[in-house]
């Protein structure tokens, strides 16, 4: 089996403050995702890669920033964090097997808060 | 409106009691996933469906692609099915378009 890792687990800033956070995945799977999670409501789709150095828009991706450094980690930038800001922000990979099936697996989450 | 629909937004059972577990699909939806979400935030992933149904100990999912929905039954309810179940729907561009949630709480 594998893992995804979510650094950092918690994460505070201050407004206006750019902040960067890191997933890693063990699976070797090609696709990861950042979704966005706001309390009590589903997940919003704001990047994904398909590859080594790829990146889709989703739907929430203004005020966000994407890298895949590499097919094992990819990482999200709030450019400019949002006064009282509070989400989670959930990482996901998934690789489509030759059977066609595609399913996520997901990291903990980040969680962030904004003074 | 929403592309997928989830019903109930919430639920609460007893424990050892049966619930059935909705979405609606207003996409043409080729496979479906079913996810819980547990009380500590974490997304386990319950289930990959293409058109038809499959079973894993107490619960059970069904995809009908014609009638465009999905469901997810749960038998015998126990206290750690506790948590919000999402079901997320691949369209046709192979993009995944997720359902809002159904909050389930079982009482002992």
């Amino acid at each position: 089996g594998g893992i995804i890792t979510q650094t950092p687990k918690f994460l505070i800033g201050q407004e206006g403050q750019k902040l960067t956070l890191k997933c890693q995945q063990n699976f070797n799977h090609d696709t990861m995702y950042w979704y966005r999670q706001d309390s009590g409501k589903g997940l919003r789709l704001i990047y994904y890669s398909i590859t080594e150095n790829d990146l889709q828009k989703g739907d929430l991706s203004e005020g966000y920033d994407a890298s895949r450094e590499k097919k094992s980690s990819f990482s999200l930038t709030v450019t400019s964090a949002q006064k009282n800001e509070m989400a989670v922000f959930l990482c996901a990979s998934s690789i489509r097997t030759g059977a066609g099936q595609n399913t996520l697996y997901f990291g903990a989450g980040t969680r962030l808060s904004v003074l | 409106g929403d592309k997928v629909k989830q019903s109930p937004s919430a639920l609460s059972l007893q424990e050892g009691t049966n619930s059935a577990l909705r979405c609606n699909f207003s996409i043409a939806a080729t496979t479906v996933q079913w996810f819980l979400q547990n009380p500590r935030g974490s997304l386990i992933n319950l289930f990959y469906l293409v058109p038809g149904t499959k079973e894993n100990g107490r619960l059970k999912s069904a995809f009908d692609s014609k009638e465009s929905y999905s469901t997810l039954h749960i038998r015998d309810a126990q206290l750690e099915d506790s948590g919000t179940y999402f079901c997320a729907a691949e369209d046709s561009n192979y993009q995944l378009i997720w359902g809002s949630g159904t909050k389930l709480i079982i009482k002992p």
